[in-house]
């Protein structure tokens, strides 16, 4: 089992391009979630998902949206990236309780 | 929204003493995970728990759920044990997801 993997690992966006980070779970977890992780702060919930075709907003969901079409699989997409958006990524899956995250994806808005 | 704090912010032991870490959190909640992130970035889940303690291998966990406080130790430390370790909580509010206190960075020194 790969577990939770997330494409691509490193980015780097000018201001006001779009992107997709894809986060793939092969654990059939209902649960997914895509956190991101700055300096000096705790990691932060954007959005969620309680299972296939279902999200809601997180903690700091503006600039983001995404889609779970697919179980194992929650996009998250960046339709005009500001350079606020730079950090590294982390998407989890959980059956209900314990996460288990992905490697990250570092991002860099310019 | 629940709130998490953790201290101390930094850490730095000697090979073989004992070490704590604290949490505190803000709302009554199910359930309180402790994670640890590696230097490469990695993080991964080492508890999650509701009540009580529970240990695996040199680390101990515990919780008190009325002072809404939670521990974590390692015992005999070793340079491996460096990481960030982070203590999570249910966000909250309606949403499911975690909130994440911001870290303690532990370094070992042999």
């Amino acid at each position: 089992n790969a577990g939770v993997t997330q494409t691509p690992k490193f980015r780097v966006l000018k201001t006001g391009q779009s992107m997709t980070l894809l986060c793939a779970q092969d654990m059939n977890h209902e649960y997914m979630y895509w956190y991101r992780q700055d300096p000096g702060m705790g990691l932060r919930l954007i959005h969620y998902s309680v299972g296939e075709g279902t999200t809601a907003k997180g903690e700091v969901p503006d600039g983001y949206n995404v889609s779970r079409l697919k179980k194992q699989n929650f996009l998250l997409g960046l339709e005009s990236a500001a350079p606020s958006q730079t950090s590294v990524y982390f998407c989890a899956s959980s059956p209900r309780g314990e996460q288990f995250f992905g490697p990250g994806t570092r991002l860099t808005v310019l | 929204k629940n709130e998490v704090e953790q201290s101390p912010q930094n850490l730095t032991a000697q090979e073989g003493e004992f070490i704590t870490i604290n949490c505190s959190y803000s709302v009554g909640i199910s359930a309180l995970h402790w994670l640890q992130q590696h230097p490469g970035g990695g993080i991964v889940s080492l508890f999650m728990l509701s009540s009580g303690k529970k240990k695996h291998g040199r680390l101990i966990a515990t919780i008190n759920i009325q002072e809404k406080h939670s521990s974590l130790h390692i015992t005999a430390s070793h340079p491996r044990d460096s990481a960030v370790y982070i203590c999570a909580a249910p966000l909250g509010g309606g949403a499911d997801g975690l909130t994440f206190g911001k870290g303690t960075h532990l370094i070992i020194q042999p």
